[in-house]
């Protein structure tokens, strides 16, 4: 069962942030917050992930709640080849709970 | 490139056909697996192999038939299959279990 809950879809303007939510409200203490991101046919590719304090790489930033019930993953400047159908996803640590099993994403569609 | 390969990127198949998928990672990884994506579906995880022995088999019909010979190859052996079963294969690795996957770019498998 998936345990996290995206919209199915945004949008967002070339050259402005993509804030992509996500909502994880059973996550458990020592489970890590993933982001992939899937363009069109291709496989999924790693963007970033976090356990409970904000995360920056070159791609994005993830943005953890306080509860941990949610994060945001930004996209500080979208172009238009950052559209993809982007993945949150909870996973453990251990050997059984560390899959990485996917749910439906977020399908972001930038425009010019 | 991932580091990943996926051969062949496509492949249409008749239902009495018996073809194999190739997975090859060479990113010393510990860990392989291959997942399925049907049109308008998440992912799904098909096998997990870890350390050459197949820990995971998610309900997959006999008619896959997963071979990991060593630690950097992984196949995907097919016989018999249906119309239903095209869709997107792809394989990934990961350091182990815990890590994060890289994915390749996967085979596009047309039965007719």
């Amino acid at each position: 069962d998936a345990k996290t809950t995206q919209p199915p879809s945004m949008d967002c303007a070339e050259g402005r942030a993509a804030n992509l939510p996500c909502n994880h409200s059973t996550i458990s203490g020592n489970e890590y917050v993933y982001w992939y991101r899937q363009i069109h046919s291709q496989g999924p590719q790693y963007i970033i992930h976090g356990l409970k304090n904000n995360e920056t790489n070159e791609m994005a930033s993830l943005i953890i709640t306080e509860d941990r019930k949610s994060s945001t993953l930004i996209l500080p400047h979208a172009t238009l080849r950052d559209t993809a159908v982007y993945y949150c996803i909870v996973r453990g640590r251990s050997s059984n709970t560390g899959k990485l099993i996917f749910g439906q994403g977020t399908t972001l569609q930038v425009k010019p | 490139e991932t580091g990943v390969t996926q051969t062949p990127r496509h492949l249409v198949m008749g239902m009495t056909n018996k073809k194999s998928l190739k997975c090859e990672q060479h990113l010393g990884h510990n860990a392989m697996y291959w997942y399925k994506q049907s049109a308008k579906k998440p992912l799904e995880l098909m096998f997990v192999y870890s350390l050459e022995e197949r820990v995971e088999n998610n309900s997959v019909p006999s008619r896959f038939s997963p071979e990991c010979p060593n630690s950097s190859h992984l196949f995907l052996h097919l016989h018999t299959l249906q119309p239903e079963d095209s869709a997107l294969y792809l394989c990934a690795s990961s350091q182990d279990m815990r890590d994060g996957y890289t994915f390749g770019s996967g085979t596009r498998l047309t039965v007719v």
